[in-house]
């Protein structure tokens, strides 16, 4: 079993969905947790960071973590198509064992006009 | 804030050459630099960790004799690769975490680099 799942997709929406982004984990000692968007053909640009459980809020973006259940979301919504682009979630354990993320291996989002 | 820039964006060389990458962050300093690599459709593959004025650390399979990296300053690691062949073309992407602050990575926008 790997560290950090993500189901790497695509997943299509229609312009103005609601989308929902998971990953599951492992490892308890992660306490750290980052969302990332890439673009094709470019660098990973941080959307979201968390510190332990609870939900976080940018704009269109909700990011929720529980770590009772070893599980993180991302959820965007009035999705546009300039959304499209691939998804990573990462984590680590920070001061309490290593501040090297892992990454999963991203989710591929389409969103169609 | 925490701009990361690299260059060049894309390299193109001949089997055999070596290409220098270059990676800045140009707004803080950066404690620590990490090297990717990533495939099509794949995720971040980690390379190495790079700390200002030490040695870097190379994970497991990758040849530091062929990847070479270089720390010399809080805003500036360098990526060679050398004696570069067609199986090393691939994306590369550094990162670096922002000084004083969290764990958060933020990455340079990539170097494409094809070997002929």
């Amino acid at each position: 079993q790997k560290e950090v799942e993500q189901d790497p997709g695509p997943l299509s929406v229609p312009e103005g969905a609601i989308v929902s982004l998971n990953c599951t984990y492992s490892n308890s000692a992660f306490q750290y947790f980052m969302w990332y968007r890439q673009y094709s053909r470019k660098g990973p640009e941080l959307l979201m960071y968390t510190y332990s459980s609870g939900n976080k809020e940018d704009g269109r973006f909700t990011a929720q973590v529980d770590k009772s259940s070893k599980y993180i979301s991302l959820f965007i919504r009035d999705s546009q198509p300039s959304d499209s682009a691939t998804y990573l979630c990462a984590m680590s354990a920070g001061s309490g064992g290593s501040y090297i993320p892992t990454f999963g291996r991203g989710t591929s989002l389409i969103v169609h006009p | 804030g925490a701009v990361v820039s690299q260059h060049p964006s894309w390299v193109i060389c001949k089997s055999g050459t070596s290409v220098k990458i270059e990676c800045r962050s140009l707004d803080f300093q950066a404690t620590t630099m990490f090297w990717y690599r990533q495939f099509p459709k794949q995720s971040l593959m980690l390379m190495a960790t790079s700390n200002e004025g030490s040695k870097a650390t190379y994970e497991q399979g990758v040849e530091k004799d062929k990847f070479l990296i270089n720390h010399a300053s809080l805003t500036l690691s360098t990526l060679t690769v050398t004696s570069a062949h067609p199986e090393d073309s691939s994306f590369y992407i550094c990162s670096a975490i922002y000084r004083g602050g969290t764990d958060t990575q933020y990455f340079g926008p990539g170097t494409r680099l094809t070997v002929l």
